[in-house]
């Protein structure tokens, strides 16, 4: 079967370092996005990794490890304006347009 | 440059009546998906079309539900009679081409369906 699991909520201090994690188990894999969405949005795109590694992109980076199927997301210097659900979807190798996608773990940003 | 664009944003029907949903894809992209978000639950993939054809229609019911992607105008989401279970957040994405590359989707602000 495919399964993507993320922890449901986390709580974190502004201005602190916070790592989201996601473990994935699909048919095929052919890369993982990391979206934001804030209550009541649209998700935005923060991130691809398609090859083991850690990408930088200002204050989030994201990591992937595709032998233990494994991925997380970094935040530094939280704001408070990050408060929200971080998704994580896995595109599928046999159909790239499609993205499992996992139930989004809630950030809560605390002074 | 307008981004997807979805409307309503809010739709309210009783049961058993017919709701549409309307999606337009940012300006040059040929690529509609469409997905179902629960309350506290993650994005669920319904349908993907391109114009005037669908590709793929897995994560749609058989039943009652119906997408189309028209040669002029937006991507259509169409619900028949409606019941209290449909009451969900309907997100629209496009992206410029499909199939073999992982092209990043652009999310509407999506119309949420409350069924009473």
């Amino acid at each position: 079967g495919q399964n993507i699991d993320q922890p449901t909520e986390m709580t974190a201090t502004e201005g602190a370092i916070v790592q989201i994690n996601c473990t994935y188990q699909t048919s095929g894999f052919n890369g993982l996005f990391w979206y934001q969405q804030h209550a009541g949005e649209a998700p935005t795109f923060l991130s691809y990794n398609v090859l083991d590694g850690l990408e930088e992109k200002g204050r989030f980076s994201s990591f992937l490890s595709r032998s233990k199927g494994y991925s997380y997301l970094l935040l530094k210097e939280l704001q408070m304006k990050d408060s929200a659900s971080y998704l994580c979807a896995v595109s599928k190798a046999d159909s790239n347009y499609q993205l499992i996608w996992g139930a989004g773990t809630k950030l809560i940003i605390k002074p | 440059n307008a981004g997807v664009m979805q409307n309503p944003r809010h739709l309210v029907r009783r049961r058993g009546q017919e709701a549409r949903l309307r999606c337009s894809p940012m300006k040059g992209h040929s690529h509609v998906y469409w997905y179902r978000q629960l309350p506290e639950e993650g994005l669920k993939f319904m349908v993907y079309l391109q114009k005037e054809n669908i590709i793929d229609e897995s994560g749609m019911p058989k039943e009652r539900f119906s997408a189309e992607f028209p040669k002029e105008g937006p991507s259509i989401l169409r619900i028949q009679q409606v019941v209290r279970g449909d009451s969900a957040a309907y997100f629209c994405a496009s992206s410029p081409q499909g199939g073999q590359e992982n092209t990043e989707a652009f999310f509407g602000q999506g119309t949420r369906l409350t069924v009473v």
